[in-house]
């Protein structure tokens, strides 16, 4: 099955400066890359997704880019702001597993003042 | 408010004693999930369903069932509760079975003693 590393576990970033979080997947035939943002105490929640035909996706701050040769995406957040502050979640999942997202560990990422 | 409702909130659970999480949506999602939540290991599929009266076993199924007599609930038992399976559970839905965002519930926090 599939396997999701994610790196880093913790990041502590001044606000304003970028915060980047890679992920490297195991299955080839992985074609959904989803991002979901979990905010203490609350439900995780999808921030953006890419998919397989896609190298770079942009959302205002956020930004994902996939390298599919190298099985590793990467979530970029730009000007980060105190509200960044959260855990995130990278996952992904082969077009034969139907909707069964398998996710990483987990980073949490901490937004000084 | 549509969403996805959990309960109970949180449980205190002696060892050996059966329990069920209740999960229930109101978005008419064909496609529902239990997932665990515990500190480094990110999110895990515990049991799925792409539609109503079908279910399958994620990546930790054993110890829990669940069944899908309709469209919005969802429950997943715990047959003979033990300390492992203390964690914080999340429910969700989303509204095919196919790269479909997942939507969250507010989760479960189960402690096993």
């Amino acid at each position: 099955g599939e396997n999701v590393e994610q790196h880093p576990s913790t990041l502590s970033v001044q606000e304003g400066d970028s915060a980047v979080i890679k992920c490297t997947y195991s299955d080839s035939a992985s074609n959904y890359f989803p991002w979901y943002k979990q905010e203490l105490g609350k439900r995780p929640q999808l921030i953006i997704d890419i998919r397989s035909n896609v190298g770079e996706k942009k959302d205002q701050r956020i930004a994902v880019t996939l390298n599919k040769t190298a099985k590793h995406f990467s979530l970029h957040i730009t000007e980060t702001q105190p509200e960044d502050s959260a855990v995130y979640f990278c996952a992904a999942k082969p077009y034969a597993a139907g909707n069964k997202l398998t996710f990483g560990g987990g980073t949490r990422v901490l937004v000084k003042p | 408010i549509a969403g996805i409702t959990q309960a109970p909130t949180s449980q205190i659970l002696a060892a050996g004693r059966r329990m069920t999480l209740r999960c229930t949506q109101d978005m008419r999602h064909n496609a529902m999930y239990w997932y665990r939540q515990d500190l480094g290991l990110g999110l895990r599929l515990i049991h799925y369903s792409n539609t109503a009266g079908t279910t399958g076993k994620g990546e930790v199924p054993d110890g829990y069932s669940v069944s899908r007599a309709n469209t919005d609930d969802f429950p997943l038992t715990l047959a003979s509760a033990v300390p492992s399976q203390t964690s914080v559970y999340f429910c969700a839905s989303s509204d095919s079975a196919y790269n479909s965002p997942l939507h969250f519930g507010n989760g479960t926090r189960l402690t096993v003693t």
